[in-house]
């Protein structure tokens, strides 16, 4: 069973729309990482969020950490083919704990 | 800008063989980790280190040894492989700040793909 729940598992969807992906879990965190992994590479973070309620922009992709530190959402606006890849969530504590991820893929 | 090195990046081992695979990172972290990649099922943590000599077991432990001599090096172990250890293998390091501290971002290899026949 994993730590962290991810959803949707497989995402595809044409450039231009919109997407949002979540990360659930059933612990607190004392902080949640997004990474991005493209194929043959190793994952690398997009944002940290710490705060309960913490909302963080990173140009097209806005971040949020649930007001009870178990949950987060990442939502893409206007996704390009540039977007596509594995988004991973992780939360961290004594040591780092990942989900299994959400695999983008945007269609030109 | 080397980073986390892994070695190596392909290997195909025989049921019952042993191996190690070789991560080097050249950030002066002090943690650093094992994760192996499987689909559908993300990164599961195998072992970790907080430092030379400090190792403790993650989420999948089993048929994996570790060791930690100098903060530079952290090598994985198979000692008798089993087609079940079939994945992609993950060395990550961060800047961690102590006992307490969370582990803050992690810094990943190029992983390592190995196939046990």
């Amino acid at each position: 069973t994993q730590l962290l729940e991810q959803s949707p598992q497989f995402l595809s969807i044409q450039e231009g729309e919109n997407l949002t992906v979540y990360c659930n879990s059933s612990s607190v965190f004392s902080s949640l990482q997004w990474y991005r992994q493209e194929p043959g590479e190793g994952p690398v973070l997009l944002v940290t969020v710490v705060t309960g309620g913490e909302v963080k922009k990173l140009k097209r992709l806005t971040f949020q950490f649930g007001d009870a530190r178990k949950d987060s959402s990442l939502h893409i606006t206007a996704a390009q083919p540039g977007d596509t890849g594995l988004y991973l969530c992780a939360g961290d504590g004594n040591d780092m704990r990942f989900g299994a991820g959400t695999r983008l893929t945007v269609k030109p | 800008n080397a980073g986390v090195t892994q070695t190596p990046k392909f290997q195909v081992l025989k049921t019952g063989q042993s191996m190690t695979l070789q991560c080097a990172q050249d950030m002066n972290h002090e943690y650093m980790s094992w994760y192996r990649q499987d689909p559908g099922m993300g990164l599961r943590l195998i072992h970790y280190s907080v430092g030379a000599g400090i190792t403790d077991q993650g989420e999948v432990p089993n048929g994996y040894n570790v060791s930690r001599s100098t903060t530079e090096d952290f090598p994985l172990r198979l000692l008798s492989a089993a087609p079940s250890q079939t994945s992609v293998y993950f060395c990550a390091s961060s800047y961690w700040r102590g006992q307490g501290a969370n582990t803050g971002e992690l810094f990943f290899g190029e992983g390592s793909r190995l196939t046990v026949l």
